[in-house]
């Protein structure tokens, strides 16, 4: 089956602009999990959506970031104002449950932004 | 709090021979574990997952790793490397951070493993 598609795969801006990076999980999946891979800071956790409840944001590194998820599927992140240091891989996965710790998280190919 | 430590950012092994990843964590309540795989350009891939049935846990492509709680390790190994066993791993725990909270992974730095002919 289709697993977790991200789009774009690479995204480059300047220094200033917003971006949108969306990610479709798979299909039944309750749960997301947008994550971003840079090379100072490994893999961090940026925010997390179960089912229809409030996200939680606590992995978010400034109010530049902000992630919504439109009718319990499709998810979009958005960066506004890019600075340099926001450039990165942004990983997206999704997980059948949200209430089972050991559900495994299943990853996108992640959207690779370079902010000029 | 829960963290994760892999010792040694890259790892080189001829092909043939045992692969071993090391993977040490800390967490406040008792984990789960995971390892993932990364190729180039690529996204994650779960490789195993420990969830608190047998400690040892044998995964995809011939990896398996053992859970050790007097140790608070978990590493990864596999007797005989392939060449295409090239790529990045990691390792994850997933704890809640409060009931009802995310169950986001906290990742280790990952480990390049390349294989040698």
């Amino acid at each position: 089956g289709a697993g977790v598609s991200q789009s774009p795969s690479n995204k480059v801006t300047e220094k200033g602009k917003d971006v949108e990076l969306r990610c479709d999980p798979i299909s039944g999946h309750t749960a997301l999990y947008w994550y971003r891979q840079s090379l100072g800071q490994g893999l961090e956790f940026l925010i997390y959506f179960q089912g229809n409840s409030a996200p939680d944001k606590s992995g978010l590194p400034s109010d530049r970031f902000s992630a919504e998820r439109t009718g319990g599927s499709v998810s979009t992140l958005t960066i506004q104002r890019t600075q340099q240091e926001d450039s990165a891989v942004y990983l997206c996965a999704s997980s059948l449950d949200w209430w089972t710790l050991q559900e495994t998280q299943y990853f996108g190919p992640g959207t690779r932004l370079l902010v000029l | 709090a829960q963290s994760v430590t892999q010792l040694g950012s890259h790892v080189s092994v001829s092909e043939g021979a045992l692969v071993l990843l090391r993977c040490n964590y800390s967490s406040s309540v008792p984990p789960y574990l995971f390892w993932y795989v990364q190729y180039p350009n690529q996204g994650l891939q779960l490789l195993l997952k420990y969830t608190s049935a047998a400690t040892l846990v044998k995964g995809i492509n011939g990896f398996e790793a053992e859970f050790k709680k007097s140790e608070t390790s978990f590493h990864l190994t596999k007797p005989s490397a392939h060449m295409s066993d090239a790529a990045e791993y990691f390792c994850a725990v997933s704890e809640p951070i409060s009931s009802g909270s995310a169950r986001q992974l906290t990742f280790g730095s990952g480990t390049q493993l390349t294989v040698l002919p």
